[in-house]
């Protein structure tokens, strides 16, 4: 089956500095990779994804890679600001079977002001 | 919209008791998910369904049940509690991801956080 490992598990930041979260995955199959943001006490939400088609894909201060060749993605945030720190998680789909989501383990990104 | 409602938010279960977490969501998807969180093992799906009626094992669903009566509730049944059943359950809901032309995206509840004692 899938496997998705995150790096790193924890980053720490000065405002205005970028954040770099990588992922990898296994499986080939998968073509689509969402990236959701855990704020304390509250549930994951989708900040941004990518689909295997698109090679990059941005969102104001946000972007997504995808190098599809290595099994490569990774989420950049730019001058970031305390209101980014969270938990974040990459996730891989496959596009067979039932296309179930397949989690990293998360990074606690801190945005020191 | 409320979108994915999940009761009750805190839960302490003595070992062997029995529950039922609740999963409520107003946005008419097809699918929803029972994962739990746990710390450095990102969110691992238990159950899932793809309609009414209808659930599938996930990646870890052994001493938990799910039902499916109604399309908007997926509820998540311990039929007997233990220890290493202590954790943050979520429950999610989205469309059907093999309709390309709806929004796939999966939305969460905030969670219940469940101590098993």
């Amino acid at each position: 089956g899938e496997n998705v490992e995150q790096h790193p598990s924890t980053l720490s930041v000065q405002e205005g500095d970028s954040a770099v979260i990588k992922c990898t995955y296994s499986d080939s199959a998968s073509n689509y990779f969402p990236w959701y943001k855990q704020e304390l006490g509250k549930g994951p939400q989708l900040i941004i994804d990518i689909r295997s088609n698109v090679g990059e894909k941005k969102d104001q201060r946000i972007a997504v890679t995808l190098n599809k060749t290595a099994k490569h993605f990774s989420l950049h945030i730019t001058e970031t600001q305390p209101e980014d720190s969270a938990v974040y998680f990459c996730a891989a789909r496959l596009n067979t079977g039932f296309q179930k989501l397949v989690f990293g383990t998360g990074t606690r990104l801190l945005v020191s002001p | 919209n409320a979108g994915v409602t999940q009761t009750p938010k805190f839960r302490v279960l003595k070992t062997g008791q029995s529950m039922t977490l609740l999963c409520a969501q107003d946005m008419n998807h097809e699918y929803m998910y029972w994962y739990r969180q746990d710390p450095g093992m990102g969110l691992r799906l238990i159950h899932y369904s793809v309609g009414e009626g209808t659930t599938a094992k996930g990646e870890v669903p052994d001493g938990y049940n799910v039902s499916r009566l109604k399309k908007q509730n997926f509820l998540l049944g311990l039929e007997s509690a233990a220890p290493s059943q202590t954790s943050v359950y979520f429950c999610a809901s989205s469309y059907s991801i093999t309709d390309t032309s709806l929004n796939t995206e999966a939305f969460f509840g905030q969670g219940t956080r469940l101590t098993v004692v």
